[in-house]
């Protein structure tokens, strides 16, 4: 089972600044099969990039992911008031698939 | 538009059963695997069954194993997960959630959430 570490737990940033966050995986991921999920309280999770730096549809691309092998980043650029949220990395290809435990991106 | 409306959730008592149901519209079913997805404050998300589009293939996490059931009824677009023996661990909210495609794939769509609460 692959583990995954997201850094930091909290980023507490102003609207416009640029955010990134990290997902450390225990083992490479094949196929960079790495997906990023936006969740805000109350509601799903939704998906915001797939196959570490695919945006999803609708996904605004100030949204960016890179990294392959263990390491992976999320960018967020010009953050806006809607994107201060939870966000997950996810393994997937192989089951189980794992979760990181989160970053929340909070408001400064 | 998908939508995956989830149903069934509630408050049991340790070793009570709950069934869980998704009605899923807006895609072919036959054409997407299917998952649970359970949710903790403590444990975060955690994958629990997938299900083959055809229904074929059945996938359990090894903390369900031998306790969950998951099936779905391609007449009416619905996916189920058969929860026994439940343990105050099992508390949680509870995604559906839709693969990408037939395979063990990234999930598109989820549903809203079905709360299940184990307490006596």
């Amino acid at each position: 089972e692959i583990v995954l570490t997201q850094s930091p737990g909290n980023l507490l940033l102003s609207p416009g600044e640029r955010a990134t966050l990290s997902c450390r995986a225990s083992q490479s991921v094949t196929n960079r099969y790495l997906a990023w999920y936006q969740q805000k309280p109350g509601q799903a999770p939704r998906l915001i990039m797939y196959g570490a730096s695919s945006r999803a549809p609708g996904i605004p691309d100030r949204f960016s992911g890179s990294g392959s092998g263990t390491d992976f980043t999320l960018t967020i650029n010009r953050l806006e008031p809607e994107d201060f949220a939870m966000y997950y990395c996810q393994h997937y290809g192989s089951l189980p698939q794992t979760y990181g435990q989160g970053t929340k991106v909070e408001i400064k | 538009e998908v939508q995956l409306l989830e149903s069934g959730g509630g408050l049991v008592q340790p070793g009570g059963s709950l069934r869980l149901s998704c009605a899923a519209s807006g895609f072919t079913f036959s054409s997407s695997a299917m998952s649970w997805v359970r949710q903790t404050p403590g444990k975060g998300l955690e994958w629990v069954s997938a299900m083959s589009g055809r229904g074929d293939a059945t996938y359990y996490a090894d903390s369900v194993k031998g306790r969950f059931t998951i099936s779905r009824d391609p007449s009416n677009n619905t996916l189920s997960l058969q929860m026994s023996s439940l343990r105050a661990e099992d508390t949680a909210v509870y995604y559906c959630a839709k693969h990408r495609d037939y395979s063990n794939t990234y999930f598109d769509h989820w549903g809203q959430g079905a709360l299940v609460a184990v307490s006596s």
